[in-house]
């Protein structure tokens, strides 16, 4: 089916550390990727996109890759702090459904000190 | 400039009952979309309003309704209360169908008992 998911329900890392949290998705129609930081409490907040014909694109600490060969995504976030913990969510689109967003399950990532 | 906000934050029903929800979006977005979240099916998608007019709907039950008024507001209704719908719901404002970014609020915790 039409699904986002996460390879790993948890991640657990040192500050300072590269983070990588991986996303496989199943649409070879999605043409937009997002990844999404959600704390606990509050909603979904944008951290970093990218359009299906890109292979990378960085942000402030972050960093999105895509392989449509594999259909895989990753977020790598680096020198991680504590401020990092939360779920994050990776979403797909495709011009199929619209503006809908289809999410993954998430990655709880835990940073400690 | 404000983000999206939702209200009530917190909301207590019994099976059977009906309740509304209602979300702002930001200033200028005239997109809204739904979606509902719960630790079992993650993020889903509900419905997502255009100028006053649902552009794409979900797969969820007839139960679950929307609308949206001239000033972009948008509320969602759920009607015939069901365990099951005790959940997180979301509401995200872009600025028009066409635009990328999803801007979401802190949701509204429904709890039905």
């Amino acid at each position: 089916g039409e699904s986002v998911g996460l390879h790993l329900p948890t991640l657990s890392v040192q500050e300072g550390d590269n983070s990588i949290i991986n996303c496989a998705y199943s649409n070879s129609a999605s043409d937009y990727f997002i990844w999404y930081k959600q704390e606990s409490g509050k909603g979904p907040q944008f951290i970093i996109d990218i359009r299906s014909n890109m292979d990378k694109r960085q942000g402030q600490r972050v960093t999105v890759l895509l392989n449509k060969t594999v259909k895989h995504l990753s977020l790598q976030i680096a020198a991680t702090q504590p401020g990092d913990s939360a779920v994050y969510f990776c979403a797909e689109r495709s011009a199929q459904a619209g503006t809908a967003l289809i999410f993954g399950k998430g990655t709880t990532l835990s940073v400690s000190s | 400039k404000a983000g999206v906000t939702q209200t009530p934050r917190y909301l207590i029903k019994t099976r059977g009952q009906q309740v509304t929800l209602s979300c702002s979006p930001i200033s200028g977005h005239r997109s809204v979309s739904w979606y509902q979240q719960t630790p079992g099916q993650g993020l889903q998608f509900l419905f997502e309003y255009f100028s006053e007019t649902q552009r794409n709907k979900g797969n969820f039950p007839g139960r679950f309704s929307g609308r949206q008024f001239s000033n972009s507001r948008s509320e969602m209704n759920v009607s015939t209360l069901e365990l099951g719908d005790s959940a997180l719901y979301l509401c995200a404002s872009s600025l028009d169908v066409s635009s990328d970014e999803q801007f979401f609020g802190p949701g509204t915790r429904l709890t039905v008992l």
